[in-house]
């Protein structure tokens, strides 16, 4: 596609519920990223996905988020057991992977109730 | 000592004015810089890169100052759709990951 697909848009589960995001990269784009940024807060690194090489899982903040790029491209990122400190803006970007700027989807928005 | 710093205003200025945000980071092997403009409840967008020699588009000046860690965006002739929030990214030597400053508000006045 044109540019970075994220859905949902908006996102309201249970506490305890677990929760699925998707993330659509710009075709072509070899590495993809997800961040998450609470309400007034920066950016925060959750993981990256680099073509075939094994992704950097160094920001998933627990055991309970998980996610994978099935086929080099599409990404799902999952939060199980939702709590209320995971309600934030989910967001996906792509790049090309040789140190470009990144693109950015327009957030999946999740409230934990 | 966070990774990259900025100050998080928010800095107020009238139309037609210059202001300029610096942004500081820690990691002296840092590799590439950007700026990226945030609009309030919207995803991030690439502003410019910040290149060693310093770049220059239209009434926006980066420059890097690698000695001092440094970087720094100049908006000249400020309008009002200037108004976001500037965000400073720092990403470091072996890695494409971006390293994300807590940005700058920026609210220019009519």
């Amino acid at each position: 596609g044109a540019g970075v697909s994220q859905s949902p848009s908006n996102k309201v589960t249970e506490k305890g519920k677990d929760v699925e995001l998707r993330c659509d990269p710009i075709s072509g784009h070899t590495a993809l990223y997800w961040y998450r940024q609470s309400l007034g807060q920066g950016l925060e690194f959750l993981i990256y996905f680099q073509g075939n090489s094994a992704p950097d899982k160094s920001g998933l903040p627990s055991d309970r988020f998980s996610a994978e790029r099935t086929g080099g491209s599409v990404s799902t990122l999952t939060i199980q057991r939702t709590q209320q400190e995971d309600s934030a803006v989910y967001l996906c970007a792509s790049s090309l992977g040789g140190g470009g700027g990144y693109t950015f989807g327009s957030g999946t928005r999740l409230t934990v109730v | 000592r966070k990774e990259v710093e900025q100050d998080p205003g928010p800095f107020n200025v009238p139309e037609g004015a210059t202001v300029a945000f610096n942004c500081t980071y820690s990691n002296s092997a840092s590799q590439s810089f950007f700026w990226y403009r945030q609009d309030c409840r919207k995803e991030p967008k690439l502003l410019m890169s910040v290149y060693s020699s310093g770049n220059e588009d239209g009434r926006f000046t980066a420059q890097l100052n690698r000695a001092s860690q440094y970087i720094s965006l100049l908006i000249r002739d400020s309008k009002l759709s200037d108004s976001a929030t500037y965000l400073c990214v720092v990403t470091w030597a072996g890695t494409y990951k971006y390293i994300f400053g807590t940005g700058t508000r920026l609210k220019v006045l009519a």
